[in-house]
């Protein structure tokens, strides 16, 4: 199916283990990002990626490792998981090759840490 | 730095009234591009509209309908004749052309307001 996925929809792990969020464009759009969203703080970008093998930082990203060997994949590790990591995390793509395109979303990924 | 203020966290209406959402925003650059996202009870995120700063034209479409005003840099979303289905929360964003040494180079959100539209 055409689009943007994300897999797993939810997920509980324990504090300490590592967990990879995955997401998935069909689009070949260059931009792909990760957010998370939080009650009282709405979405902050975790990291972004403007092409294969190029990714930075954005505004909270300690605690996470991204990496895109592929175009259409940008998959979220968190090394160490944390209770404060507990959130949905969205992954987008954009549609321009410019940065300030509009994005669009996956479904998002429900992670509770234990 | 860049800020997106939604000042409004909830509003509650009945069906068919209008309703506006306020968004303001703060930006050092003079090529800024913002944005209207909504996100319903499901979960996702739905792209409404971008505009760029040097269009101020009002956009219309159907009930939605964007008001941009450079001078108070606020970027209001009116939607008339509300229905249930409006029901969401809504995000309005900002994002800069240029980069700059720690810039968070991306879309920077408000924090959203949840409207209730009751039949």
């Amino acid at each position: 199916d055409a689009g943007i996925t994300q897999s797993p929809r939810y997920k509980i792990t324990e504090t300490g283990r590592q967990v990879t969020l995955m997401c998935h464009q069909t689009w070949s759009h260059s931009y792909m990002f990760w957010y998370r969203q939080d009650l009282g703080h709405g979405l902050r970008l975790i990291y972004y990626s403007a092409a294969a093998d190029i990714t930075d930082k954005g505004e909270v990203p300690d605690g996470y490792v991204v990496s895109r060997s592929k175009t259409e994949n940008f998959p979220l590790t968190l090394e160490s998981a944390t209770r404060s990591q507990t959130s949905v995390y969205f992954c987008a793509s954009s549609a321009g090759v410019e940065i300030f395109y509009e994005q669009y979303f996956g479904p998002g990924t429900r992670l509770t840490v234990t | 730095a860049q800020k997106v203020t939604q000042a409004q966290t909830e509003i509650s209406v009945v069906e068919k009234e209008d309703v506006t959402l306020d968004c303001v925003y703060e930006t050092r650059d003079t090529t800024y591009y913002l944005f209207w996202y909504k996100q319903p009870p499901s979960g996702e995120l739905v792209f409404l509209i971008r505009r760029n700063s040097f269009d101020e034209q009002n956009e219309i479409s159907g009930r939605y309908s964007w008001n941009f005003q450079k001078s108070t840099s606020s970027f209001n979303f009116t939607i008339t004749a509300s229905q249930v289905v409006d029901s969401a929360v809504y995000f309005c964003a900002l994002s800069e052309a240029n980069l700059y040494v720690g810039s968070q180079g991306n879309l920077i959100f408000g924090k959203g307001t949840k409207l209730s539209v009751k039949p």
